[in-house]
């Protein structure tokens, strides 16, 4: 089956330390791979996408490349701000299945002073 | 001009009542979910409707029926609740094939006493 793996959390950093979320999965198919981030008390927003090897998606600073050879999508920013805190969510997609996004079990970030 | 909004946003009740949670977007999107998120922040599909038509059903107990009066709306409605029914549900819509984002409710936070 589909199935998301990401680092467990919380990860806490300091402002302007760099950023790493590791995301691996396995999938029956060719999957669409995403960033959804969720700010307290807040839905899911989606923060970035790539929909094919090699594919790198990015916002708001933070990037994350689409790697089949390692089937990894790892979330990474250069300098995180307090205003960043949140919970990330990896999630994947396989075409052909009603768009169902199969998540990760989230990361929880805190950025200190 | 909420894009998807969700009532209530917190929902305290007893073991084995009944309730009902409604889900409304005014993005004019073909397609809407339902997702729970557990106390360890996992998500998992539950349900999508496609105009007014489900096309997804996880693995969830009978207990919860979804409805979709029409394409702006997917209610979920849950029977003789349980303390296992705590969570937060969040509802979710999407327009297309060719558009790969979701887009998210505040979500509802259930407590079951």
């Amino acid at each position: 089956g589909n199935s998301v793996t990401q680092m467990e959390g919380p990860v806490t950093l300091s402002e302007e330390a760099f950023l790493t979320i590791n995301c691996t999965y396995t999938a029956t198919g060719y999957p669409s791979l995403f960033w959804y981030v969720q700010y307290p008390g807040e839905g899911l927003q989606l923060l970035l996408k790539a929909t094919k090897a090699d594919d790198k998606g990015s916002n708001k600073g933070f990037e994350a490349t689409y790697r089949k050879e390692t089937t990894s999508f790892h979330l990474e920013k250069g300098s995180v701000q307090v205003s960043d805190s949140a919970v990330y969510f990896c999630a994947l997609r396989i075409s052909g299945t009603a768009s169902k996004l199969t998540f990760g079990t989230g990361t929880r970030l805190q950025v200190t002073l | 001009d909420t894009a998807v909004s969700q009532t209530p946003k917190y929902l305290v009740t007893q073991m084995g009542n009944d309730k009902s949670i409604k889900c409304e977007q005014n993005l004019g999107h073909d397609t809407m979910y339902w997702y729970k998120q557990d106390s360890k922040k996992f998500l998992k599909i539950m349900f999508s409707y496609n105009n007014k038509e489900l096309i997804i059903n996880e693995t969830v107990p009978n207990r919860f029926s979804p409805k979709s009066p029409d394409k702006a709306h997917l209610n979920l409605h849950i029977n003789s609740l349980e303390l296992g029914d705590s969570a937060v549900y969040f509802c979710a819509s999407r327009q297309g094939a060719a558009s790969y984002e979701q887009y998210f409710g505040p979500g509802t936070r259930l407590t079951v006493t």
